[in-house]
């Protein structure tokens, strides 16, 4: 596609419920990256995948946070019994390259009620 | 962890007029990203700049880096009220692999 997609684009949990969050990347770009962004603030790193690799996925806030590229393309972030301090943006960007430039998704407006 | 600052924090300015955006940043860097974000949308990549550069153009944007003193500035000429947005540098720290810092953005409201 022309652009990264991610879907939903807004998602109501109960607290305890669990979710998952899709990215679809640009067309062949390598690198794929999961942010989160609450508001007023700027995202923050989640995880980093290089093609099926997951690299660093040392900013997932807990154990109840997983993601996933298992065919190098479609990510999906996984949370787990969520709690209202998820309530968040959940950003995706791929870029073709590592250290090229990141294009971002519009994101998932994930709200913990 | 956030690494970039910005500042300011918030800035008001007539159309027209030139808007300055500041970044300041703690690590090495491979490159400094500045991007876009209108109110509740994703973030748009506006320019980057590699750590071997000084200064880049894109249209009315121009994106200075000084290394020496870890800071990168923005500037929009002949702004527009549809520039308005938030406004955030990201570094790609040369430890860090590929991942961006971002900083906490600038808010920038373009008055008509």
């Amino acid at each position: 596609g022309a652009g990264v997609s991610q879907s939903p684009r807004y998602k109501v949990a109960k607290r305890g419920q669990d979710v998952a969050l899709r990215c679809d990347p640009i067309s062949g770009h390598v690198s794929l990256f999961w942010y989160q962004q609450a508001l007023g603030q700027g995202p923050e790193f989640l995880t980093y995948f290089q093609n099926e690799a997951q690299l660093d996925k040392s900013g997932l806030p807990s154990d109840r946070f997983f993601a996933e590229r298992p065919e190098g393309s479609v990510s999906t972030l996984k949370i787990q019994r969520t709690q209202q301090e998820d309530s968040a943006v959940y950003l995706c960007a791929s870029s073709l390259l590592q250290n090229t430039e990141a294009f971002f998704g519009q994101g998932t407006r994930l709200t913990v009620v | 962890s956030q690494q970039g600052e910005e500042d300011p924090q918030a800035l008001s300015i007539q159309e027209g007029e030139n808007a300055t955006m500041n970044c300041s940043y703690k690590t090495s860097i491979n490159n400094l990203q500045w991007y876009r974000q209108n109110s509740g949308r994703g973030l748009v990549h506006l320019i980057l700049i590699r750590s071997n550069e000084r200064e880049k153009h894109s249209g009315r944007l121009r994106v200075t880096l000084d290394t020496s003193k870890k800071s990168s500035s923005l500037l929009i000429t002949a702004s527009r009220a549809a520039d308005t947005a938030s406004y955030f540098c990201a570094t790609d720290e040369e430890t860090s692999g590929s991942r961006l810092t971002f900083g906490e953005g600038t808010q920038l409201t373009v008055n008509p």
